[in-house]
């Protein structure tokens, strides 16, 4: 069966510090991957997704990027955090062929 | 553009009582339907889906039905738990986006009181 990881599980960062989250991936080859992020306000945005190894596409403008740098790998970084990125970020992945995502269990960053 | 509008909420109700959470959409052609529930501090977990007109999903006594003609996919049980509290999504995915976009409801909370 397959499963996805992400740690830390939280984390508390100065504003202006870097960042690195981390998903995970086991039980199935070449996913989709995706970054989500959760404000306070509940809704879910879409920040970035992949279709293969290097391939990262961005649904909206900001200080965060990702990487693809394993099949089943996808990080999610920043050089300098704001305040504004603080939140609940998910990581999930979809089987190609299929229209079914599955998440992970979240990341809570709080940026102070 | 997909769109999803689910009740606002917060719904509150007695253990044991009948829930629905209304969901409608946008879409073109015939997008894949989904409710996700999020327990306190954890990620969104798949509740049930449904691919196609009139098809019911169903799991742990939650039920919805997919109707293409009102454009719905609304949530119910008959009965509710204290352990059904939780953040519920609405959510779509349509068959002409190549990375399998998923187009979610703002969400909806459900407090379930002994």
């Amino acid at each position: 069966s397959q499963t996805i990881h992400q740690w830390p599980a939280t984390l508390v960062q100065p504003v202006g510090s870097p960042l690195s989250l981390e998903c995970t991936v086991e039980g199935t080859s070449n996913p989709n991957l995706y970054w989500y992020r959760q404000a306070a306000g509940r809704g879910l945005q879409l920040l970035f997704y992949s279709v293969g190894i290097g391939q990262i596409s961005s649904e909206v403008p900001q200080n965060l990027s990702a990487s693809r740098p394993q099949d089943r790998q996808f990080i999610l970084s920043s050089k300098k955090l704001l305040l504004s990125d603080s939140g609940f970020y998910l990581c999930a992945w979809k089987a190609g062929g299929t229209d079914t995502q599955y998440f992970g269990p979240g990341t809570r960053l709080t940026v102070l | 553009g997909d769109s999803v509008t689910q009740m606002e909420g917060p719904v509150t109700l007695s253990e044991e009582a009948f829930l629905t959470i209304n969901c409608t959409y946008t879409a073109t052609g015939y997008p894949s339907l989904f409710w996700y529930v999020q327990y306190p501090g954890e990620g969104l977990q798949l509740l049930l889906k449904a691919t196609k007109a009139d098809d019911k999903g169903s799991n742990k006594g939650f039920e919805a039905t997919y109707r293409k003609e009102t454009t719905s996919f609304h949530l119910e049980k008959g009965s509710v738990q204290v352990s059904d509290s939780a953040v519920y999504f609405c959510a779509l995915t349509s068959p002409g986006t190549s990375y399998g976009k998923l187009t979610f409801g703002q969400g909806t909370i459900l407090t379930v009181h002994p």
